[in-house]
């Protein structure tokens, strides 16, 4: 079962940031917060992943709750390329079947 | 660089025949990992190697299933006897190396997958 919880679905407008909510209450204290998508008959894409710090890449922003039970991706100016399923994973590093995808949330970027 | 590549890209089989799909790992990554995705749900583990060697096979469905990486690269899934609930896309997945060194070394890079239509 996966250890996260996140919306199905989500609308954003084009140009505007869109953030994504992950609910994750039961991590524990060495699992880490990956995101993938996925786009249209493609396969998992990385975006970014954390531990307990807020990390920004060239693709996206992630924030992490002090708690940590919650974190959000944050898309900071959404076109319509980003329109995929984003999904929310908490993982050891050395468990290798530890990658619990979950149904993810379905984001559409509209113009 | 080249990602992670699979073919076929699509494959239909008639009800009891064996097929075989192949992934190419990113060059140099020492870990790959078999996924299947039934239609509107995530991914889920199938398989991992680390180089040749197939270090857990949990998630393989049923003994009709079988996963090999024979040289610590090329890795073929092979199904036999394919039933109609085998249809999915199998994704493939490789990382520089799994096991707990850093987050950066054990992320995931996945290919385009193989769509599998069992008729």
């Amino acid at each position: 079962d996966a250890k996260t919880t996140q919306p199905p679905s989500m609308d954003c407008a084009e140009g505007r940031a869109a953030n994504l909510p992950c609910n994750h209450s039961t991590i524990s204290g060495n699992e880490y917060v990956y995101w993938y998508r996925q786009i249209h008959s493609q396969g998992p894409q990385y975006i970014i992943h954390g531990l307990k710090n807020n990390e920004t890449n060239e693709m996206a922003s992630l924030i992490i709750t002090e708690d940590r039970k919650s974190s959000t991706l944050i898309l900071p100016h959404a076109t319509l390329r980003d329109t995929a399923v984003y999904y929310c994973i908490v993982r050891v590093l050395y468990n290798n079947n530890d990658m619990r995808f979950g149904a993810g949330t379905r984001l559409t970027v509209k113009p | 660089g080249a990602g992670v590549s699979q073919s076929p890209r699509y494959k239909v089989a008639k009800r009891g025949q064996d097929v075989a799909l192949r992934c190419d790992p990113i060059s140099g990554h020492v870990s790959l990992f078999w996924y299947q995705q039934a239609l509107g749900q995530g991914p889920e583990f199938l398989t991992y190697f680390q180089n040749e060697a197939q270090l857990d096979k949990s998630g393989l469905p049923s003994d009709r299933f079988f996963a090999e990486r024979p040289e610590g690269s090329v890795s073929t899934l092979k199904i036999q006897r394919t039933q109609q609930e085998d249809s999915a896309v199998y994704l493939c997945a490789s990382s520089l190396v799994s096991g707990g060194l850093t987050p950066s070394t054990d992320t995931q890079y996945f290919g385009p997958g193989t769509r599998l239509t069992v008729l």
